[in-house]
């Protein structure tokens, strides 16, 4: 049990376009899930933390109006890399809060050219 | 404010050695701790935990843990190191309570000589 999805698991997009990557928990409710970017051969950092039925929260220095978040359900929640550009190229990870624990989905390899 | 903190960002041991990765944490509450593995171009997969409960934890795959909270340590063990254990891991805090976030250390690089 507990297993978190991401699609797409890689994207290639174009300086300007807007991406939409997909956190689903397959087998358990998330009231949190929370979103992580990766850049290479760094740790993760916490972007936003998003609760289902409100407003995501974002961590100091993340763009809200780049990174947009929504938690539409109690399995799935959404960021949305808005007029994306190639400095926001990266790996993007969400994970799914159960209790003190969380999930963490395969990752989603964003390339922004 | 928590934070954890992990010794070397690469550590080098022979097939069959001891592996041994360190963390130390800062904590203002009794903290809940992990260690996770992440291999090239995946998510992380969950080694071990500490919720409170026995202070020696064991883990999959081999590893074990043990917290000791004079030294604020959570220093992750395996007997025997395999090919297989060739990754990242990465030490994290969090207070336990139910949908808090979690602090991730900067990461170790294990790598494992033939």
């Amino acid at each position: 049990g507990a297993v978190v999805s991401q699609h797409p698991s890689r994207v290639i997009c174009k300086s300007g376009t807007s991406v939409k990557i997909e956190c689903r928990s397959l087998d358990f409710q998330a009231t949190t899930m929370f979103w992580y970017r990766q850049f290479p051969k760094k740790s993760l950092m916490l972007m936003a933390t998003s609760n289902e039925g409100s407003k995501a929260t974002y961590e100091q220095g993340v763009e809200k109006d780049k990174f947009l978040i929504n938690h539409a359900s109690l399995t799935l929640s959404t960021l949305t890399v808005t007029s994306a550009h190639p400095e926001d190229s990266s790996f993007y990870i969400c994970s799914a809060a159960r209790g003190p624990e969380q999930y963490f989905g395969p990752g989603t390899r964003l390339t922004v050219t | 404010a928590q934070s954890v903190t992990q010794l070397g960002s690469h550590v080098s041991v022979s097939e069959g050695a001891l592996v041994l990765l360190r963390c130390n944490y800062s904590s203002s509450v009794p903290p809940y701790l992990f260690w996770y593995v992440q291999y090239p171009n995946q998510g992380l997969q969950l080694l071990l935990k500490y919720t409170s409960a026995a202070t020696l934890v064991k883990g999959i795959n081999g590893f074990e843990a043990e917290f000791k909270k004079s030294e604020t340590s959570f220093h992750l063990t395996k007997p025997s190191a395999h090919m297989s254990d060739a990754a990242e891991y990465f030490c994290a805090v969090s207070v336990g309570n139910r949908d808090d976030k979690i602090i991730f250390g900067k990461g170790t690089r294990l790598h494992i000589l033939p």
